[in-house]
């Protein structure tokens, strides 16, 4: 069954600090994959999306994403978070584009940010 | 309108009662879809539209949910007999049906049945 996990459920970095998220995908295919924020309240916001081409994608806020094929994985990645980077992220796959086919979400990570 | 509204934003109910729940999708966008989202869980697809027809509604899970778009704009999702383990943000998104663009995302309802 198509599926996308997100294997870390909550982590916390100090403000500054690297990030990086990791999502793997299992597709009978190479699917579209896409990262969406989820700040409390508040509805989901597209970072990025990749549906071919190059593999390093980079989205709003500062955010990018590396597809590797071999890893089934799309891990999200941001050289320094700040405090309003708090939130929750998830990771979703397609089989089409996100106007035609419905998307497979993983379970999100929650970021905590420290001072 | 600028976003994706959805309303009501929270709704109480009792175990058996029927709610409806509503979706205004961005003026023009094609493509309208619902999901629900559990706690601690990522959303779960339940239907899609593209105008007024459910292209995909493999999602809903029983015949308790329903899901209508008489005029290709808003929507209504219906929940019969509801039942506690319906308790679950609703979200409804868009997108211009063309192309990838990615989906517009509301706020959801959160709907507690009680």
């Amino acid at each position: 069954a198509q599926s996308v996990t997100q294997p870390d459920i909550h982590i916390t970095v100090s403000e500054g600090a690297s990030l990086e998220l990791r999502c793997n995908y299992s597709y009978g295919a190479t699917p579209y994959l896409f990262w969406y924020v989820q700040s409390p309240g508040q509805g989901l916001q597209l970072l990025l999306k990749y549906f071919s081409g190059d593999t390093l994608v980079q989205g709003i806020k500062g955010f990018e994403a590396e597809f590797k094929r071999s890893q089934s994985s799309f891990n999200l990645r941001k050289p320094s978070v700040h405090w309003s980077d708090a939130a929750e992220y998830f990771c979703a796959a397609s089989n089409y584009g996100g106007s035609q086919g419905n998307l497979i979400f993983g379970k999100g990570t929650k970021l905590s940010v420290k001072p | 309108g600028a976003g994706v509204s959805q309303t009501p934003s929270n709704k109480v109910t009792e175990k058996g009662k029927y709610v409806e729940l509503r979706c205004d999708p961005i003026s023009g966008h094609t493509a309208l879809y619902w999901y629900r989202q559990s706690l601690g869980q990522g959303p779960e697809f339940l239907i899609y539209f593209q105008g007024t027809g459910a292209a995909d509604d493999s999602g809903l899970p029983n015949d308790r949910f329903f899901a209508v778009r008489p005029e290709g704009s808003v929507s209504t999702l219906k929940i019969q007999r509801t039942e506690r383990g319906d308790s679950a943000v609703y979200l409804c998104a868009s997108s211009p049906g063309k192309g990838y663009y990615g989906y517009t995302f509301g706020s959801g309802t959160r709907l507690t049945v009680v």
